[in-house]
Protein backbone atom coordinates (compact mmCIF):
# COMPACT_ATOMS: atom_id res chain seq x y z
CA UNK A 1 0.00 0.00 0.00
CA UNK A 2 1.55 3.27 -1.15
CA UNK A 3 0.04 5.08 1.08
CA UNK A 4 -2.06 9.01 0.69
CA UNK A 5 0.18 10.85 -2.19
CA UNK A 6 0.23 14.62 -2.45
CA UNK A 7 2.02 16.14 -5.01
CA UNK A 8 4.41 18.42 -5.07
CA UNK A 9 6.01 18.05 -1.63
CA UNK A 10 7.12 21.66 -2.56
CA UNK A 11 6.14 24.74 -4.27
CA UNK A 12 7.05 28.24 -4.41
CA UNK A 13 4.82 30.65 -6.19
CA UNK A 14 4.10 34.30 -6.61
CA UNK A 15 1.39 35.81 -5.63
CA UNK A 16 -1.65 35.99 -7.90
CA UNK A 17 -0.64 33.29 -9.63
CA UNK A 18 -3.01 30.17 -9.23
CA UNK A 19 -1.76 26.84 -7.47
CA UNK A 20 -3.17 23.42 -7.75
CA UNK A 21 -2.19 21.04 -5.14
CA UNK A 22 -2.79 17.13 -5.96
CA UNK A 23 -3.81 14.18 -3.56
CA UNK A 24 -4.39 10.39 -4.44
CA UNK A 25 -5.80 8.53 -1.44
CA UNK A 26 -5.44 4.66 -0.30
CA UNK A 27 -7.71 2.56 -2.48
CA UNK A 28 -10.53 1.59 -1.24
CA UNK A 29 -11.27 4.40 1.13
CA UNK A 30 -14.23 6.75 0.84
CA UNK A 31 -13.41 9.62 2.70
CA UNK A 32 -10.88 12.75 1.86
CA UNK A 33 -9.85 15.42 4.03
CA UNK A 34 -8.19 18.09 3.30
CA UNK A 35 -6.22 20.04 6.00
CA UNK A 36 -3.60 23.21 6.46
CA UNK A 37 -1.04 23.81 9.25
CA UNK A 38 0.41 26.98 10.33
CA UNK A 39 2.34 27.73 13.30
CA UNK A 40 -0.11 30.08 14.19
CA UNK A 41 -3.47 28.55 13.40
CA UNK A 42 -1.73 24.84 14.01
CA UNK A 43 -3.62 22.16 11.74
CA UNK A 44 -7.05 23.47 10.20
CA UNK A 45 -9.57 21.32 8.41
CA UNK A 46 -10.61 23.09 4.98
CA UNK A 47 -12.68 20.49 3.22
CA UNK A 48 -13.94 16.47 3.09
CA UNK A 49 -15.60 14.52 0.78
CA UNK A 50 -17.57 11.11 1.71
CA UNK A 51 -17.90 9.07 -1.49
CA UNK A 52 -16.12 11.79 -3.75
CA UNK A 53 -19.17 14.02 -2.61
CA UNK A 54 -18.46 17.22 -0.82
CA UNK A 55 -19.55 17.04 2.61
CA UNK A 56 -18.42 20.01 4.58
CA UNK A 57 -16.43 23.05 3.41
CA UNK A 58 -17.02 25.41 5.99
CA UNK A 59 -13.68 25.74 6.48
CA UNK A 60 -12.54 26.97 2.92
CA UNK A 61 -11.18 30.43 4.15
CA UNK A 62 -12.66 32.12 0.94
CA UNK A 63 -13.65 31.95 -2.56
CA UNK A 64 -10.19 31.54 -4.00
CA UNK A 65 -10.04 28.19 -2.35
CA UNK A 66 -11.63 25.34 -4.23
CA UNK A 67 -11.87 21.71 -3.69
CA UNK A 68 -12.85 19.47 -6.54
CA UNK A 69 -12.70 14.93 -6.59
CA UNK A 70 -14.10 14.14 -9.82
CA UNK A 71 -13.30 10.16 -8.78
CA UNK A 72 -12.20 8.17 -5.91
CA UNK A 73 -8.81 8.15 -6.53
CA UNK A 74 -7.82 11.89 -7.38
CA UNK A 75 -8.43 14.96 -5.44
CA UNK A 76 -7.50 18.68 -6.44
CA UNK A 77 -6.89 21.84 -4.13
CA UNK A 78 -6.87 24.80 -5.87
CA UNK A 79 -5.87 28.77 -5.04
CA UNK A 80 -6.81 31.26 -7.23
CA UNK A 81 -5.47 33.81 -6.57
CA UNK A 82 -2.60 32.96 -3.94
CA UNK A 83 -1.45 35.29 -1.55
CA UNK A 84 1.33 35.39 0.95
CA UNK A 85 -0.98 34.17 3.69
CA UNK A 86 -1.60 30.84 1.96
CA UNK A 87 2.20 29.81 2.44
CA UNK A 88 1.52 26.86 4.46
CA UNK A 89 1.90 23.11 4.80
CA UNK A 90 -1.71 21.68 3.35
CA UNK A 91 -2.42 17.50 4.10
CA UNK A 92 -4.27 15.62 2.92
CA UNK A 93 -5.44 12.89 4.35
CA UNK A 94 -8.05 9.45 3.90
CA UNK A 95 -10.31 7.40 5.87
CA UNK A 96 -11.88 3.88 5.45
CA UNK A 97 -14.78 4.85 6.85
CA UNK A 98 -17.26 7.84 8.51
CA UNK A 99 -17.69 6.79 11.94
CA UNK A 100 -15.69 7.85 15.02
CA UNK A 101 -13.54 4.97 15.29
CA UNK A 102 -11.74 5.26 12.01
CA UNK A 103 -8.56 7.01 12.04
CA UNK A 104 -7.19 9.02 9.22
CA UNK A 105 -4.04 7.81 7.05
CA UNK A 106 -1.83 11.36 5.89
CA UNK A 107 -0.15 11.84 3.22
CA UNK A 108 3.58 13.55 3.54
CA UNK A 109 1.79 17.73 2.50
CA UNK A 110 2.87 19.91 0.50
CA UNK A 111 4.86 22.57 1.86
CA UNK A 112 3.17 25.70 -0.46
CA UNK A 113 5.44 29.14 -0.01
CA UNK A 114 3.92 32.06 -1.60
CA UNK A 115 6.14 35.11 -2.16
CA UNK B 1 -18.25 23.54 20.26
CA UNK B 2 -15.89 20.65 20.25
CA UNK B 3 -12.32 21.60 21.16
CA UNK B 4 -8.83 19.33 22.84
CA UNK B 5 -6.36 21.46 24.41
CA UNK B 6 -2.82 19.97 25.11
CA UNK B 7 -0.35 20.80 27.05
CA UNK B 8 2.14 23.40 26.03
CA UNK B 9 5.59 22.66 24.76
CA UNK B 10 8.24 21.86 24.17
CA UNK B 11 8.78 19.28 26.27
CA UNK B 12 12.54 18.31 26.84
CA UNK B 13 13.63 14.94 28.14
CA UNK B 14 16.64 12.69 28.80
CA UNK B 15 16.66 9.33 27.03
CA UNK B 16 15.02 6.57 29.62
CA UNK B 17 13.02 9.38 30.96
CA UNK B 18 8.65 8.56 31.92
CA UNK B 19 6.59 10.92 29.52
CA UNK B 20 3.07 12.52 30.25
CA UNK B 21 1.61 14.84 27.58
CA UNK B 22 -2.09 16.07 28.88
CA UNK B 23 -5.03 16.31 26.89
CA UNK B 24 -8.57 17.43 27.67
CA UNK B 25 -11.24 17.81 25.05
CA UNK B 26 -14.68 19.35 25.32
CA UNK B 27 -17.22 17.48 23.29
CA UNK B 28 -20.88 16.80 23.02
CA UNK B 29 -21.60 13.29 23.00
CA UNK B 30 -19.01 10.65 23.23
CA UNK B 31 -16.10 11.21 21.31
CA UNK B 32 -13.63 8.80 20.22
CA UNK B 33 -10.29 10.20 20.61
CA UNK B 34 -6.53 9.86 19.19
CA UNK B 35 -3.21 10.59 19.56
CA UNK B 36 -0.91 11.33 16.12
CA UNK B 37 2.52 11.84 15.93
CA UNK B 38 4.44 13.54 13.40
CA UNK B 39 8.18 13.15 12.63
CA UNK B 40 9.81 16.26 10.77
CA UNK B 41 8.87 16.46 7.62
CA UNK B 42 6.40 14.34 7.32
CA UNK B 43 2.53 14.14 7.74
CA UNK B 44 0.56 12.78 11.32
CA UNK B 45 0.30 9.20 11.69
CA UNK B 46 -2.05 7.56 14.03
CA UNK B 47 -0.72 6.41 17.08
CA UNK B 48 -3.34 5.22 19.21
CA UNK B 49 -7.02 5.76 19.87
CA UNK B 50 -9.72 4.86 22.16
CA UNK B 51 -13.59 5.00 21.08
CA UNK B 52 -15.26 4.94 24.44
CA UNK B 53 -15.07 5.29 28.16
CA UNK B 54 -11.92 3.57 30.18
CA UNK B 55 -10.39 2.00 26.76
CA UNK B 56 -6.91 2.08 26.70
CA UNK B 57 -5.12 2.57 23.31
CA UNK B 58 -1.59 1.70 22.99
CA UNK B 59 1.41 1.51 20.57
CA UNK B 60 5.20 1.68 20.77
CA UNK B 61 5.28 1.87 24.11
CA UNK B 62 2.88 4.78 24.17
CA UNK B 63 0.10 4.80 26.48
CA UNK B 64 -3.53 6.79 26.83
CA UNK B 65 -7.14 5.75 28.50
CA UNK B 66 -10.09 7.33 28.04
CA UNK B 67 -11.50 9.20 30.72
CA UNK B 68 -14.71 10.34 31.03
CA UNK B 69 -15.35 11.86 34.12
CA UNK B 70 -12.45 14.00 33.76
CA UNK B 71 -12.79 14.36 30.24
CA UNK B 72 -9.00 13.37 29.37
CA UNK B 73 -6.90 11.42 27.24
CA UNK B 74 -3.26 11.45 28.63
CA UNK B 75 -0.76 10.16 26.27
CA UNK B 76 1.84 8.26 28.55
CA UNK B 77 5.40 6.36 28.03
CA UNK B 78 7.67 4.77 30.45
CA UNK B 79 10.80 5.25 29.05
CA UNK B 80 11.63 7.08 26.12
CA UNK B 81 14.08 6.73 23.53
CA UNK B 82 15.60 9.58 21.08
CA UNK B 83 13.48 8.34 18.20
CA UNK B 84 10.78 9.28 20.06
CA UNK B 85 11.18 13.01 19.46
CA UNK B 86 8.14 14.32 17.32
CA UNK B 87 4.96 16.80 18.04
CA UNK B 88 2.39 15.00 19.40
CA UNK B 89 -1.01 15.94 18.56
CA UNK B 90 -4.33 15.14 20.79
CA UNK B 91 -7.69 14.77 18.91
CA UNK B 92 -11.03 13.78 19.10
CA UNK B 93 -14.02 12.84 16.22
CA UNK B 94 -17.37 13.21 16.71
CA UNK B 95 -20.28 13.34 13.67
CA UNK B 96 -22.29 16.18 14.14
CA UNK B 97 -25.36 16.88 11.76
CA UNK B 98 -23.78 13.83 9.22
CA UNK B 99 -20.28 16.32 9.23
CA UNK B 100 -17.77 14.49 11.11
CA UNK B 101 -14.75 16.39 12.06
CA UNK B 102 -11.50 14.89 13.25
CA UNK B 103 -10.52 18.30 15.55
CA UNK B 104 -6.50 18.30 16.65
CA UNK B 105 -5.19 19.90 19.50
CA UNK B 106 -2.08 22.84 18.57
CA UNK B 107 0.39 19.86 19.23
CA UNK B 108 3.13 19.39 21.53
CA UNK B 109 6.93 19.17 20.54
CA UNK B 110 9.23 16.58 22.33
CA UNK B 111 13.10 16.40 22.14
CA UNK B 112 14.70 13.42 23.89
CA UNK B 113 18.28 14.03 24.25
CA UNK B 114 21.08 10.90 24.51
Amino acid sequence: DAGVIQSPRHEVTEMGQEVTLRCKPISGHNSLFWYRQTMMRGLELLIYFNNNVPIDDSGMPEDRFSAKMPNASFSTLKIQPSEPRDSAVYFCASSLGTTGSYGYTFGSGTRLTVV
Amino acid sequence: GNSVTQMEGPVTLSEEAFLTINCTYTATGYPSLFWYVQYPGEGLQLLLKATKADDKGSNKGFEATYRKETTSFHLEKGSVQVSDSAVYFCALRTSQGGSEKLVFGKGTKLTVNP
